[in-house]
Order: C-alpha cells, then structure tokens, then sequence
C-alpha cells in the first residue's frame, strides 16, 4: 500500500513553455502533499507544502507565480511550472501523507529538462 | 533551527566491510527520525524510521539506527555491505504531524569496492 505515483516521469520543454507534472496516491487519500526539488549530487528542498483543498504554503525563495501548485483532490496535486528557462531543469519530487501517519511517501520523480 | 547534517559526503567501503552512515539533527521538539536510500535517477526509498520506543531500530536491507538523544544522533549501520547498496543515503527529520514539513540531510554518497 500507500503507493504515489508520478506523470511524467522525464520531460523536455522548450524554454519559454509551460509543463505540469502529476503526482497522484493511488491507494490512499493524501490530505497533504509535499514538492521538492534537487539538484544533481544534492539534497532534497522543500518547495511547498499544499493541503487538499486549500491555497499552497510556499518555502522562502520559491516563487509561487512560477510554481503553481494545485491540490484540488484527495488524490491528486499538480505542479506546474510556468515560463520555463533552463535553470529550471532539475528532478522534482513530490511527497504525500494522510491524516494519522507522519510517514511521507515519495513519488519516483519527474525529470524536467528545459532546452 | 531544524537542521539536519549528515559529516560524510562520500564514503566508500569494501563489499563485505560493515557501514556506519553519521547523523546529526537539531529539532526543537521530540524529532521523528528517517533514513531513506536513493538510486541513481530513482526516487526516495525509506530504509526505517524512529518514532519512540526502543531506541534502536531495524529496517529493510539490514540496516538499522540507533537513536541517542544526548548525542542528537541517528547513525545507520549494516554489518555487511553488499554492491547493492552504492547509493545516495539521507538522514531526515520531521515533526509529529502529518502537516510538518520533514527536513532532509545533504546526503552520503556510497561507494562499494568488489
């Protein structure tokens, strides 16, 4: 159980362009979920927090306009990111939790490179 | 502050050899505890995890970790590595809800020498 589950799993964008990933709990109903992003050989960084059904807490320094996270299901968050440059190429992680557990679980990642 | 450090970039250790993975966190409440392994390209895998109770506890793979609260530790060993687990391993920490943030470690890279 508790498996999350990431669409894509590699995308190539041009620069300029818009692209959404998915991340979905296929089992469970995840009442929050988390998105990260890391950078080749580095640690995981919290982007934002987003709660289903509300607005998304964003971490200092991640630009919500840029960044659009959607959490409009029990099951489903989006993340998309707007206006593309090539900085913006990383792995990005999502995460989710359910009421009564403090265990997140990872989705495999969605490898974002923008030409 | 939150924090979590991890002393060792890289380690490499020879198949067979025992492994210990250093942690140190820095949490101003009762911490929950992680360790999660990474392969290349992949997403996070939780080896084990520390809520309470007894302090040292066994995961997947082998592994186990040991918290002492004095030290602010949470070091993962296995008595004998194998290939297998060259990997990105990564200490976090989080809080008692499932609406707290986890913060993770920066990560020790294992090198496994046949």
């Amino acid at each position: 159980g508790a498996v999350v589950s990431q669409h894509p799993s590699r995308v190539i964008c041009k620069s300029g362009t818009s692209v959404k990933i998915e991340c979905r709990s296929l089992d469970f109903q995840a009442t929050t979920m988390f998105w990260y992003r890391q950078f080749p050989k580095q640690s995981l960084m919290l982007m934002a927090t987003s709660n289903e059904g509300s607005k998304a807490t964003y971490e200092q320094g991640v630009e919500k306009d840029k960044f659009l996270i959607n959490h409009a299901s029990l099951t489903l968050s989006t993340l998309t990111v707007t206006s593309a440059h090539p900085e913006d190429s990383s792995f990005y992680i999502c995460s989710a939790t359910t009421s009564g557990t403090y265990e997140q679980y990872f989705g495999p990642g969605t490898r974002l490179t923008v030409t | 502050a939150q924090s979590v450090t991890q002393p060792d970039i890289h380690i490499t250790v020879s198949e067979g050899a025992s492994l210990e993975l250093r942690c140190n966190y820095s949490y101003g409440a009762t911490p929950y505890l992680f360790w999660y392994v990474q392969s290349p390209g992949q997403g996070l895998q939780l080896l084990l995890k520390y809520f309470s109770g007894d302090t040292l506890v066994q995961g997947i793979k082998g592994f186990e970790a040991e918290f002492k609260r004095s030290q602010s530790s949470f070091n993962l060993r296995k008595p004998s590595v194998h290939w297998s687990d060259a990997a990105e391993y990564f200490c976090a920490v989080g809080g008692k809800t499932s609406y707290d943030k986890v913060i993770f470690g920066p990560g020790t890279s294992l090198s496994v020498i046949p």
